[in-house]
């Protein structure tokens, strides 16, 4: 069973800044397989990311997703009003635990 | 436009059971897998159960196995969770999702969620 481990569980940063969330997978996973959500709540997911890489539709290009064997990275260029939320990296039935990006 | 509206939540007491609904429209249900998704109160999102297209195929959580099933209606565009012997950690919001993997060239990537479906488990 993979296990998904994501890294900073809080991440305090203020608009414009650039936002860096890791996920890291217990064993060697394909960067295929590999997707990133946002989370706000009372709202639904959102998907992000799949493919390590690849950016989801309507998904503005501040976001960008990228890593390989075990370790994958979700960057947020500059951060809008509207970023500030929880993120999930996602490899099968596997979700990590979650990044909360506050102001 | 893709939609999956969910159905059936609300407070049970525990070792009883209820009955979700996922009704879905704007895509073809019969051309994906589908998952639910939970999300307890101050935590993350848990995956619980998914079915393939046909419905021959079905994997649980191992949290849930045994006392929930998945099944789907593709004709009525239908996706169904039947929760039995509800525990209060069971207590979440759950949601019904597209998954989209097949056709992006990934394994599992859910692009279409529902709002969810509030189940409480409580005496």
């Amino acid at each position: 069973e993979i296990v998904l481990t994501q890294s900073p569980g809080t991440l305090s940063l203020s608009p414009g800044e650039r936002a860096t969330l890791s996920c890291r997978a217990s064993q060697t996973v394909s960067s295929s397989n590999l997707a990133w959500y946002q989370k706000k709540p009372g709202q639904a997911p959102r998907l992000l990311i799949y493919g390590a890489s690849s950016r989801a539709t309507g998904i503005p290009d501040r976001f960008s997703g990228s890593g390989s064997g075990t370790d994958f990275t979700l960057t947020i260029s500059r951060l809008e009003p509207e970023d500030f939320a929880v993120y999930y990296c996602q490899q099968y039935g596997a979700f990590g635990q979650g990044t909360k990006v506050e102001i | 436009e893709v939609q999956l509206v969910e159905s059936g939540g609300g407070l049970v007491q525990p070792g009883g059971s209820l009955r979700l609904s996922c009704a879905a429209s704007g895509f073809t249900l019969s051309n994906y897998w589908m998952p639910w998704v939970r999300q307890a109160p101050g935590k993350g999102l848990e995956w619980v159960a998914n079915i393939n297209e046909d419905g021959s195929k079905k994997y649980y959580a191992e949290s849930v196995k045994g006392r929930f099933t998945i099944s789907r209606d593709n004709a009525k565009n239908s996706l169904s969770l039947q929760m039995n012997s509800l525990r209060a950690e069971d207590t979440a919001v759950y949601y019904c999702a597209r998954d989209a993997g097949n056709y992006y060239g990934s394994g599992t990537l859910f692009d279409y969620w529902g709002q969810g479906s509030l189940v409480t488990v409580s005496s």
